[in-house]
């Protein structure tokens, strides 16, 4: 299996502008979630979904995000109006739900805005 | 208010000695303590698992304990290498309803040095 899959890697866009970030969760997965990394908070949980329905979204820092998951094997994370603080590297993990299993990580989008 | 701190942002050791971890928590009843490895650029690894009812768990030259008496975990890696330098994270998951959802710490940046 080619893993967790995550696109762009990398993207630097301006204030205003809307980015959308995208996930292949690993085949036969059925949790998915979107997390944020910054060095002053860390690793942050913005959404997660299990089975395509989102389960927890309390993370989303605001209206600005949203994400979609239409089918097991894609998920979107869009912000809308883009931010200078929204800069971070956004990571996208799936897991085997129903069991104690650990999560899988892609390798992340670092997303700057200017 | 929910809390997870690992002992140490940094944490540099000689090559061959033992580094020891910790993760402590406050106002949390986890069921499963996971342990992850970052490297720079990277999205986490998944390393080690423990349950609540373990005491502790071994991997190779790494060895996890649980105290859900003190709330913390120790992560120790024998005969540490330069190879094991990275960011180790440990990560909470309460079960239950939530299984699945992890609280991660801020992570502990281990060096290892010849």
């Amino acid at each position: 299996d080619a893993g967790v899959i995550q696109s762009p890697r990398h993207e630097v866009t301006e204030m205003g502008q809307e980015v959308t970030l995208r996930c292949k969760p690993i085949s036969g997965h059925n949790s998915l979630f979107w997390y944020r990394q910054t060095m002053m908070r860390g690793l942050e949980l913005l959404i997660y979904f299990n089975n395509n329905v989102p389960i927890d979204d309390s993370g989303m820092p605001e209206d600005r995000f949203s994400a979609k998951m239409p089918n097991a094997s894609f998920s979107t994370l869009k912000i809308q109006p883009s931010e200078p603080r929204d800069s971070a590297v956004y990571f996208c993990a799936s897991r085997l739900a129903g069991r104690d299993n650990e999560q899988f990580f892609g390798p992340g989008t670092r997303l700057t805005v200017l | 208010s929910q809390k997870i701190e690992q002992n140490s942002e940094a944490l540099n050791i000689q090559e061959g000695k033992t580094a020891t971890l910790t993760c402590n928590y406050t106002n949390y009843s986890p069921a499963y303590l996971q342990w992850y490895r970052q490297d720079p650029g990277r999205g986490p690894v998944f390393l080690l698992l423990i349950r609540e009812n373990e005491k502790e768990k071994r991997k190779e030259r790494l060895k996890v304990t649980f105290d859900t008496t003190l709330k913390q975990s120790l992560f120790h890696i024998t005969a540490s290498q330069p190879a094991d330098s990275a960011t180790y994270l440990c990560a909470l998951d309460s079960g239950g309803s939530t299984l699945g959802r992890l609280y991660f710490g801020r992570g502990t940046q281990l060096t290892v040095w010849p």
